[in-house]
């Protein structure tokens, strides 16, 4: 199936530095989601994005749903270390309240050196 | 509300050997996913069922694989027989529409030896 192209791959960064990724596709996506996967566990939804241009933030995550819909980004400011781990993001290509499946980028290691 | 409910949490299994996987969505989700993790080509859906209907098994990857979901609140995916290019970490989610989000399990490491 389809991929997203989920960039960087991984990030070494410092305690208190500012993260930034990004997903893109070549076609349109009408939602998009990201998640947190930690080791052993399943991915966990940290935003979701349903509207072209919308900005949302959960604390100290923000991510944004690209005009075109065919991309989307996620900021993560002053990371801790509980940040560690591979966020992913994922689109969703139905209209209205429809469950259809989910396409997800190969996702972002972040480690976070001391 | 104990989330979405995997078992087992890992599988050793020989290969020729069938394998059940078993899911318990979240009571009131309509909508069950089964999904596969591995290093090389990352989530990928499998199959997907609405108001326990099977929608969408296009992600199957062979007829060695089947899934059902004889009730709302029960869903397994049997692999018959296994290989070990199955080894991977198989995932069920639900949902209750995508304004919701998905609701992962914990999942199962499958391993075939």
């Amino acid at each position: 199936g389809q991929q997203l192209n989920q960039s960087p791959q991984s990030m070494f960064i410092q305690e208190g530095e500012d993260v930034s990724m990004n997903c893109t596709s070549s076609s349109i996506f009408n939602t998009w989601l990201w998640y947190k996967q930690d080791p052993g566990e399943g991915p966990v939804l940290l935003i979701a994005l349903y509207k072209a241009g919308e900005l949302t933030s959960n604390g100290r995550l923000t991510a944004q749903f690209g005009i075109t819909r065919k991309d989307s980004f996620l900021n993560i400011s002053a990371s801790i270390p509980s940040d560690v781990g591979i966020y992913f993001c994922a689109g969703h290509r139905g209209r209205g309240g429809g469950a259809d499946g989910l396409t997800f980028g190969k996702g972002t290691h972040l480690i976070i050196q001391p | 509300d104990a989330g979405v409910i995997q078992s087992p949490r890992h599988e050793v299994t020989e290969m020729g050997q069938e394998v059940t996987l078993r899911c318990k969505p979240i009571s009131g989700h309509n909508s069950l996913f089964w999904y596969r993790q591995t290093m090389m080509r990352g989530l990928e859906l499998l199959i997907y069922f609405n108001n326990n209907v099977p929608i969408d098994d296009s992600g199957m990857p062979e007829d060695r694989f089947s899934a059902k979901m004889p009730n709302a609140s029960f869903s397994t995916l049997k692999i018959q027989p296994s290989e070990p290019r199955d080894s991977a970490v198989y995932f069920c989610a639900s949902s209750w529409g995508i304004r919701y989000g998905y609701t992962f399990g914990s999942g199962t490491r499958l391993t075939v030896v």
